[in-house]
């Protein structure tokens, strides 16, 4: 069982440059989430989908957009870099979107924006 | 917005017994999760409490007191393979997770 992979594993990237990060898992659950992790700062929430076709704000969703278009994949797009997006970017899933589901984390993708 | 309080750093010896606290000040309570994060690795979950009280699992265990916003990681029996960022996360009224920026513990021989 793969879990959840994300693609690629880093990146470097000239400011300006359009990205696309790739996130899909294999577990058939509802829900999935993008957190960027900077030093000092822990997890913080992009974007979310609480079921296929539906996607939501998170904490710091500026600059970013993501899609939803079947239950596996929820890519995460940079439509213009800029260097306060280098970070490591975590993918995660959970079966529901309540309370006390549990949410499993990809590998990460760490990014580089220069 | 959220407020989710833990301390940096911890270090311990091998084979002793380490506390990580985490106090909380959220929209609402759906109950709080702890994930382990090795370097350059993804969060794993160790725990989850919603009631009030001890959750024992193995080597490590979690407290909540949800009137007084705390939590606590317990781990006994450190192991060097236990040198890693805990991660006290909270799910608020929206059922979203808010992460505290972690504890690195750091275990000595």
């Amino acid at each position: 069982i793969a879990g959840i992979t994300q693609a690629p594993t880093s990146q470097i990237l000239a400011a300006g440059r359009r990205m696309t990060l790739r996130c899909t898992q294999d577990m058939r659950h509802n829900a999935m989430y993008w957190y960027r992790q900077d030093l000092g700062l822990g997890l913080r929430l992009i974007h979310y989908s609480n079921t296929a076709g539906t996607t939501g704000k998170g904490e710091v969703p500026d600059g970013y957009s993501v899609s939803r278009a079947n239950t596996d994949d929820f890519p995460l797009t940079l439509a213009s870099a800029v260097p306060s997006q280098t970070s490591v970017y975590f993918c995660a899933s959970s079966d529901g979107a309540g309370g006390s589901d549990t949410q499993y984390f990809g590998p990460g993708t760490r990014l580089t924006v220069l | 917005g959220q407020n989710i309080d833990q301390p940096t750093e911890m270090t311990a010896t091998e084979g002793a017994i380490v506390q990580i606290n985490c106090t909380y000040q959220t929209s609402g309570f759906n109950g709080l999760f702890w994930y382990q994060q090795h370097a350059g690795e993804a969060p794993t979950f160790l725990s989850y409490n919603v009631l009030d009280g001890l959750e024992e699992k193995g080597r490590f265990s979690s407290f909540l007191s949800r009137s007084k916003g705390y939590s606590y990681l317990l781990l006994k029996e450190l192991q060097m393979k236990d040198s890693a960022s805990y991660l006290c996360a909270v799910s608020s009224n929206d059922y979203k997770l808010s992460f505290g920026a972690g504890t690195t513990v750091t275990v000595r021989a």
